[in-house]
C-alpha cells in the first residue's frame, strides 16, 4: 500500500516567492496534519485537518502561511511571501479515527529559502 | 517551553550498550508515543502506551508509561548500528483534541 506522499521532496527558492507544499493522505485516513521540523524547536503541529475540515491551526507561524484540503486525497501548504525563517524539512501525516492510532508520516519536503 | 522534556538530547554508545532515554512533562497524558525517525524520512511509530504503569517490550526496547502518566521511558538492551536514529516521544492530552506534541527528541548513534 502506498503510504503519505509528498512532494516536492527539495525545494530551494528565493525569499519573497510563493511555496507550495503537497500532500496525498493513505487512502481512508480521516485526519491530515501538517509539521514542521527544525533543529532549533523540533517537530511542531502547524494545523490538523478531520475529514477535511480544519480543526485546530493555533501552530500555523503567521498569516503568510494557509492550508487547504479541498478533498479527502489532497492537501496544501502555502507560504506567501516565503522568508528565510521559514526554511525547514515539513511533514505531512494521516491517521484514521481513534486516540491511540499512529500518525503515518511523508518522507517530508526540504524546503530552503535563500 | 517543550512540554515534553527528553533526555539526554544526544547519545553515541558502543555496540552491544544499554541505555535509557527518558521523556518527561508537568502534564497528563492520556497516551503517549514513541517514534523513531531515520535520515531522509518521517517518524514511524514504535509503541503506544496509555495506561499509568503500562510497560510494553518490542524485542530489545522495553518502555515504560509513568504511573502518573506524565512521564516514560524507552530502554534499549544490547544496542546495535541499526539502532541509529532520532527518538521521539509524542504525547496527547485529554483536553487537546487530536492535537499532539511532540518533544525535541534523543539522537542515538550505535557504534560498530
Amino acid at each position: 500500500d502506498a503510504g503519505v506522499i509528498q512532494s516536492p521532496r527539495h525545494e530551494v527558492t528565493e525569499m519573497g516567492q510563493e511555496v507550495t507544499l503537497r500532500c496525498k493522505p493513505i487512502s481512508g485516513h480521516d485526519y491530515l496534519f501538517w509539521y514542521r521540523q527544525t533543529m532549533m524547536r523540533g517537530l511542531e503541529l502547524l494545523i490538523y485537518f478531520n475529514n477535511n475540515v480544519p480543526i485546530d491551526d493555533s501552530g500555523m507561524p503567521e498569516d503568510r502561511f494557509s492550508a487547504k484540503m479541498p478533498n479527502a486525497s489532497f492537501s496544501t501548504l502555502k507560504i506567501q511571501p516565503s522568508e528565510p525563517r521559514d526554511s525547514a524539512v515539513y511533514f505531512c501525516a494521516s491517521s484514521v479515527q481513534g486516540n491511540n492510532q499512529p500518525q503515518h508520516f511523508g518522507d517530508g519536503t526540504r524546503l530552503s529559502i535563500l | 517551553t517543550q512540554l515534553l522534556e527528553q533526555s539526554p538530547q544526544f547519545l553515541s554508545i558502543q555496540e552491544g550498550e544499554n541505555l535509557t532515554v527518558y521523556c518527561n512533562s508537568s502534564s497528563v497524558f492520556s497516551s503517549l508515543q514513541w517514534y523513531r525517525q531515520e535520515p531522509g524520512e518521517g517518524p514511524v511509530l514504535l509503541v503506544t502506551v496509555v495506561t499509568g504503569g503500562e510497560v510494553k517490550k518490542l524485542k530489545r526496547l522495553t518502555f515504560q508509561f509513568g504511573d502518573a502518566r506524565k512521564d516514560s521511558s524507552l530502554h534499549i538492551t544490547a544496542a546495535q548500528p541499526g539502532d541509529t536514529g532520532l527518538y521521539l516521544c509524542a504525547g496527547r492530552r485529554n483536553t487537546g483534541g487530536f492535537k499532539t506534541i511532540f518533544g525535541a527528541g534523543t539522537r542515538l548513534f550505535v557504534k560498530a
